[in-house]
């Protein structure tokens, strides 16, 4: 079993629609939790990062940690055809070396 | 801005070739990494540096090595590269060992015939 499992996708979603990108884990260890964004033949570029439970906001974006659980959530809401992009989840107990989610495919149809 | 470039996009070599891929970042980081991205498989670490000539390997480092001569450049060496080498390879670095997150380089696309 991989430490972070994430749904490959692709997720195909129209214009404007709230978006929820999920990942799980299995190491309790980890406390730091970031996502990255992907564009085609591009490095991923950080777009959220959160240390340890709880919800963090930026525009659009909002990232949801639940340790509990063992789950982690990015939502986007009012969804571009920019937002179109493969997005990893990455977390790490030490926060220099991170373990990553296969990455999630979206698809945002104008 | 951090700024992480890698030598090159996309590579084609053959099988048995010696490849270098080279890393540099100007923000003074001390920690470098390399991983390769795969379909599936996201992505894997090969080999870190935290200092200049420290290394340590990562979760796949069969196959390869690396060179930190000095603190802002990180090689990523294929020592005789094979197909199943072929892959999207992505450089990145951090500062320390806070709450910092890594900064990723555009990848080098690296085919082996």
């Amino acid at each position: 079993q991989k430490e972070v499992e994430q749904d490959p996708g692709p997720l195909s979603v129209p214009e404007g629609a709230i978006v929820s990108l999920n990942c799980t884990y299995s190491n309790s260890a980890f406390q730091y939790f970031m996502w990255y964004r992907q564009y085609s033949r591009k490095g991923p570029e950080l777009l959220m990062y959160t240390y340890s439970s709880g919800n963090k906001e930026d525009g659009r974006f909002t990232a949801q940690v639940d340790k509990s659980s063992k789950y982690i959530s990015l939502f986007i809401r009012d969804s571009q055809p920019s937002d179109s992009a493969t997005y990893l989840c990455a977390m790490s107990a030490s926060s220099y070396k991170l373990i990553f989610g296969s990455g999630t495919r979206l698809l945002v149809r104008p | 801005d951090v700024k992480v470039t890698q030598s090159s996009r996309y590579l084609v070599k053959r099988t048995g070739e010696k490849v270098f891929l080279e890393c540099v970042q100007d923000m003074d980081h001390e920690n470098m990494f390399w991983y390769r991205q795969d379909p599936g498989l996201g992505l894997r670490l090969i080999y870190f540096s935290y200092d200049v000539k420290m290394k340590e390997k990562g979760d796949i480092p069969e196959g390869y090595s690396v060179s930190r001569e000095k603190k802002e450049r990180f090689s990523l060496i294929l020592e005789s590269a094979s197909t199943n080498q072929t892959s999207m390879y992505l450089c990145a670095s951090i500062k320390g060992r806070g709450r910092e997150t890594q900064y990723f380089g555009p990848g080098t696309r690296l085919l082996v015939l």
